[in-house]
């Protein structure tokens, strides 16, 4: 059973371009969520998806970014417009049945955006 | 608001000694405790994790944990480390209720380092 697989691993950017990070949950998980991890400081939440529905996005920063989890592919973060400070790491997470207190929560290896 | 605080950043050791890393919580629900380690470059690998019972949790890799409700701690411990222990530790808090259930609040790591 593959686990949580994302890319690309890393990503080069331009201030202003756009950035797409893609994730695959492992086989039979219906949930998504996203993290960030800036240099020096642990793991941020910012959004978690289900398939075709965004069930929590309050940690997303407000203008530039979105995610998306459709029926049929994997589920995409996008940051338009990039700038140096969204330069991180980004991990997604995977887990059976989100609302379960008992879910462990599967991590991929992450993307790492630079921007330069 | 709920937050994880790790009281260490760095943890350096030798090889074979015991270790602890400190784990604290403030939340104004209940919580279920899980430690994570990350080794470079890579995603986050789930050692342990308390739901409920035992205070006490036994991990994978020698790990384990203990649950102390009053002081609101969930320390992290193995009585004699290796060098493939050091690794980046991060404690995570999710709580069992409320709209946020989704997520996970990490604390900001601890860099434990294991000198031969």
């Amino acid at each position: 059973n593959a686990g949580v697989m994302q890319n690309p691993r890393h990503l080069v950017r331009r201030r202003g371009q756009e950035a797409r990070l893609r994730c695959s949950p492992m086989k039979g998980h219906s949930h998504v969520y996203w993290y960030r991890q800036l240099p020096e400081e642990g793991l941020k939440f910012m959004v978690y998806l289900q398939k075709e529905n965004i069930i929590d996005e309050s940690g997303m920063p407000k203008e530039r970014f979105s995610a998306e989890f459709p029926k049929e592919g994997p589920s995409i973060l996008r940051i338009q417009q990039v700038v140096r400070g969204d330069s991180a790491a980004y991990f997604c997470a995977s887990s059976p049945m989100g609302q379960q207190s008992y879910n462990e929560q599967f991590f991929g290896p992450g993307t790492r955006l630079t921007v330069l | 608001a709920q937050s994880v605080t790790q009281l260490d950043s760095q943890v350096p050791v030798f090889e074979e000694a015991p270790v602890e890393l400190r784990c604290n919580y403030s939340s104004s629900v209940s919580v279920y405790l899980f430690w994570y380690v990350q080794y470079p470059n890579q995603g986050l690998q789930l050692l342990l994790k308390y739901l409920s019972g035992s205070t006490l949790v036994k991990g994978i890799n020698g790990f384990e944990a203990e649950f102390n409700k009053s002081q609101t701690s969930f320390h992290l411990r193995k009585p004699s480390v290796h060098i493939s222990d050091t690794a980046e530790y991060f404690c995570a808090v999710r709580l069992d209720r409320g709209s946020t259930l989704g997520r996970l609040y990490f604390g900001r790591g601890t860099q434990l380092t294991v000198w031969p």
